[in-house]
């Protein structure tokens, strides 16, 4: 009974590989994020999709691709990883914009 | 300057302590304004959410907004060792769809 979902939970890499991070929402709602929270938790938005369709698009290195294949779902797939890559990778879904539910968050390690 | 302004703590206080959470803003634009709190190794959670300036209560927690100041608040009575988490404020603004823009969050910890 899961509300949103991430895989994996944690993710340990080496630089320069390439990673996907999956998430899913059973709460029915149409619109999805990815929200990245640093060692500081200053939690930043990366991306939203509406409908499958990219709203928000914030200033993200292009090695990182969003990809939303149905509206319940939304995956991050990242390219040539970095040290500064290392953080937590929040998914959250909103039917209204102002009350967003989390996942339990991916972390992301990057040697 | 951040748009958002939080006192990231650590806080601590004893058991039935009231426990005041500020957050500061410089943008008037935000209208809505929302509390999350995150335990450890969890992902954010909303608390609380109001619109515009005045008061909203849930139980034992009181979220006030002062637009006049660009000042929130988040009050919790008689706090409990479960209370201890980061405490997030957000904004967001009319025009802005769902950019939430979040303070760097305060930890708290409430002692038996």
């Amino acid at each position: 009974d899961t509300a949103v979902s991430q895989t994996p939970k944690y993710l340990v890499t080496q630089m320069g590989n390439d990673k996907s991070i999956k998430c899913e929402q059973n709460l029915g709602h149409d619109t999805m994020y990815w929200y990245k929270q640093d060692s500081k938790k200053f939690l930043k938005i990366m991306f939203s999709y509406n409908n499958k369709e990219l709203i928000i698009n914030e200033t993200v290195p292009n090695r990182f691709s969003p990809k939303s294949p149905d509206k319940a779902h939304l995956n991050l797939h990242i390219n040539s990883l970095e040290l500064g890559d290392s953080a937590v990778y929040f998914c959250a879904s909103s039917q209204a914009p102002n009350e967003q539910y989390f996942g339990p968050g991916t972390r992301l390690t990057v040697t | 300057q951040k748009e958002v302004e939080q006192d990231p703590g650590p806080l601590s206080v004893p058991e039935g302590a009231i426990v005041s959470l500020n957050c500061t803003y410089s943008n008037s634009a935000f209208q809505y304004f929302m509390w999350y709190r995150q335990y450890s190794r969890k992902g954010p959670e909303l608390l609380m959410y109001t619109y515009s300036s005045g008061n909203k209560e849930d139980g034992r927690f009181t979220a006030q907004v002062d637009k006049s100041s660009k000042y929130i608040s988040l009050f919790i009575r008689d706090s409990q060792p479960s209370d201890s988490a980061t405490y997030l404020c957000a904004m967001n603004k009319e025009t802005s769809g769902s950019r939430l823009t979040f303070g760097e969050g305060t930890q708290l910890t409430v002692n038996p």
